[in-house]
């Protein structure tokens, strides 16, 4: 029968070359982001968070960028491995609702070897 | 430092019946919000408690509801279950107002 669902996008990538997932949000008094990771059979797992008074943040083979202007969040992750592969989520808050962490869809990332 | 878990992890419930599903917070943290994640709505937030009180809630109907006891441990409960409130349940802890949530690996729900 028919699925109905949310449609997520897939990005597939080759094992080693670099991944850009990107999220947009329409909330323009959110003011912190973060990026999870969530696997099958998982709960989400954070991977980076960026706070709006900074454009641009690096952990360890990721870096979080964003545009406030274009209400754009994007995530990069280097040399991609096939452990990378997971469905990936942008999520925002502002100081008006706390913790309450409002979603993006997701974008599935797939790593071939 | 163990990370949040919730139990129970899987759940067979029929049309009527009541849950209740539980989370341990990470150590020191004081903030619990839970999330349903349905394959048709992604991830929405339910509610969140913070010593004890209810800080923030979703747009989800009356049966949903929850606690937090004074160690921060959280319980959720549904009421009158419905085909529609399977999905996989959610808890995240923080130690306070917007620091990184950190989750649970989730109580899968199903509803027949």
């Amino acid at each position: 029968g028919e699925s109905v669902g949310l449609h997520l996008p897939t990005l597939s990538v080759q094992e080693g070359d670099n991944s850009i997932i990107n999220c947009a949000y329409s909330n323009s008094a959110s003011d912190y982001f973060i990026w999870y990771k969530q696997e099958s059979g998982k709960g989400p797992q954070f991977i980076i968070d960026i706070r709006s008074n900074m454009d641009k943040r690096q952990g360890q083979r990721v870096t979080v960028l964003l545009n406030k202007t274009v209400k754009h969040l994007s995530l990069q992750i280097a040399a991609t491995q096939p452990g990378d592969s997971a469905v990936y989520f942008c999520a925002g808050t502002s100081m008006e609702y706390g913790n309450k962490l409002v979603f993006g869809a997701g974008t599935i990332l797939r790593v071939k070897s | 430092k163990a990370g949040v878990t919730q139990t129970p992890r899987y759940l067979i419930k029929t049309r009527g019946q009541q849950v209740t599903l539980s989370c341990s917070p990470i150590s020191g943290h004081r903030s619990v919000s839970w999330y349903q994640q349905t394959p048709g709505q992604g991830l929405q937030f339910l509610f969140e408690y913070f010593s004890e009180t209810q800080r923030n809630k979703g747009n989800f109907p009356g049966r949903f509801s929850g606690r937090q006891f004074s160690n921060s441990r959280s319980e959720m409960n549904v009421s009158t279950l419905e085909l529609g409130d399977s999905a996989l349940y959610l808890c995240a802890s923080s130690g306070t107002l917007q620091e990184t949530q950190y989750f649970g690996p989730g109580t899968r729900l199903l509803v027949l």
